[in-house]
Order: structure tokens, then C-alpha cells, then sequence
């Protein structure tokens, strides 16, 4: 079993939908990150994020420590918000990253 | 965005033949890594620096070896390649372990 898994794997929406990402992971952690990567393109920071919740612009991310579970909300999703997403943790233990497979999202107009 | 560079994008190689990857960076920033992106796997990590020749393995480091002279460059080598390491590639960096990574665009190797 992997120690970051995602769901759902692959997702599809419709133009201006409420999406929502899933992490949930088995490790201790000192932190979580939410990247984003474009098809072919290089690899975006979104969020990290240690407790509660972060927004910015469409995108909120929150996390469970209690529950080792994070989720990435897009409100009002568009196309261009088509790609994969990733989540990363960083174990607290060996001070690395941990990466799940990723969710790739494709929004249509 | 910030200053991370990788060399090549893309690569073709044969079977055998050594092959340098180049991640430089303009942001003084301390730590380099270096991961392979393969599908169905997530990121894994090969080599990592934390500063000037110092160096360590990761998860996958069989096959490959890093070097690290100047704070800006973080070269990665595979000695002798095989196709199993026609993969994608990416360099990352951050301040600390527990700041925001930034990432490279990637470089395509195939090994063919």
C-alpha cells in the first residue's frame, strides 16, 4: 500500500463545477504539499500546508491531521484548471517527500 | 517564478553511453534534489545535495551518481544508461526541508 494515496485518480467536470482532490496518507508528517503539472510542463507549487486551511484565488486546500487526510477544492472550475495534481508529503521522520501518483483533471467547456 | 533551470528538455541516448543531466539554479537556495516521474508511480527521489559536495542517496539512486561543486549546479550522471531509466526527470529546490519546493520543467530521457 502506498503511504500517499489519491483519489479519484482520473476526473472529469464540466465549466464551473466544484471539484474536489483527495490525499490521505499513513505517515507522520511535518507538512503538505499540493502541485500542480500541466501536460509536458514542469512541476507548480500550489499550497503547503501543516494545519486548517489555505485559499488562494479558486483554490482552497485543507488538512486532518487527526485524520491524515487533505483535500484540494477548485470552485468555479475552467479548462485551463485542466492537469495533473499532486500530493506530497513531507515525513517527519526521514525528512523527505513522499509523492502520491496524482489526479489528473480535465474540465470542459 | 523561480530560477531553476534543467539541460537538456529532451534527450535520446543508447544503451550504454553515460549521460549528464544539468539542473542549475539562480536562488542560492540550499537543498537540490533530483526525481524520476514514472507512470503509476509517483515522484521518486534519486540523489539529493544539501549543500556544496555534500550529497545522499534516495530512494532509486542504483545506476546513478551526483555531484554538487558550486551551490548553483546539480548534475546528475547515469554512468552507463539502460532503458530502464528512460523516464522523466526533474530537479527541484528549496531553502529548507520543510519550505516550499520549486521544480524544474523537466528533461526527457530515452534510452533506446
Amino acid at each position: 500500500k502506498n503511504e500517499v494515496e489519491q483519489s479519484p485518480q482520473n476526473l472529469t467536470a464540466q465549466e464551473g463545477e466544484f471539484i474536489t482532490i483527495n490525499c490521505s496518507y499513513s505517515v507522520g508528517i511535518s507538512a503538505l504539499h499540493w502541485l500542480q503539472q500541466h501536460p509536458g510542463g514542469g512541476i507548480v507549487s500550489l499550497f503547503m500546508l501543516s494545519s486548517g486551511k489555505k485559499k488562494h484565488g479558486r483554490l482552497i486546500a485543507t488538512i486532518n491531521i487527526q485524520e491524515k487526510h487533505s483535500s484540494l477544492h477548485i470552485t468555479a472550475s475552467h479548462p485551463r484548471d485542466s492537469a495533473v495534481y499532486i500530493c506530497a508529503v513531507l515525513s517527519y521522520n526521514t525528512d523527505k517527500l513522499i509523492f502520491g501518483t496524482g489526479t489528473r483533471l480535465q474540465v470542459f467547456p | 517564478d523561480a530560477g531553476i533551470t534543467q539541460s537538456p528538455r529532451h534527450k535520446v541516448t543508447e544503451t550504454g553511453t553515460p549521460v549528464t543531466l544539468r539542473c542549475h539554479q539562480t536562488e542560492n537556495h540550499r537543498y537540490m534534489y533530483w526525481y524520476r516521474q514514472d507512470p503509476g508511480h509517483g515522484l521518486r527521489l534519486i540523489h539529493y545535495s544539501y549543500g556544496v559536495k555534500d550529497t545522499d542517496k534516495g530512494e532509486v539512486s542504483d545506476g546513478y551518481s551526483v555531484s554538487r561543486s558550486k551551490t548553483e549546479d546539480f548534475l546528475l550522471t547515469l554512468e552507463s544508461a539502460t532503458s530502464s531509466q528512460t523516464s522523466v526527470y526533474f530537479c527541484a529546490i528549496s531553502d529548507r526541508v520543510d519550505t516550499e519546493a520549486f521544480f524544474g520543467q523537466g528533461t526527457r530521457l530515452t534510452v533506446v
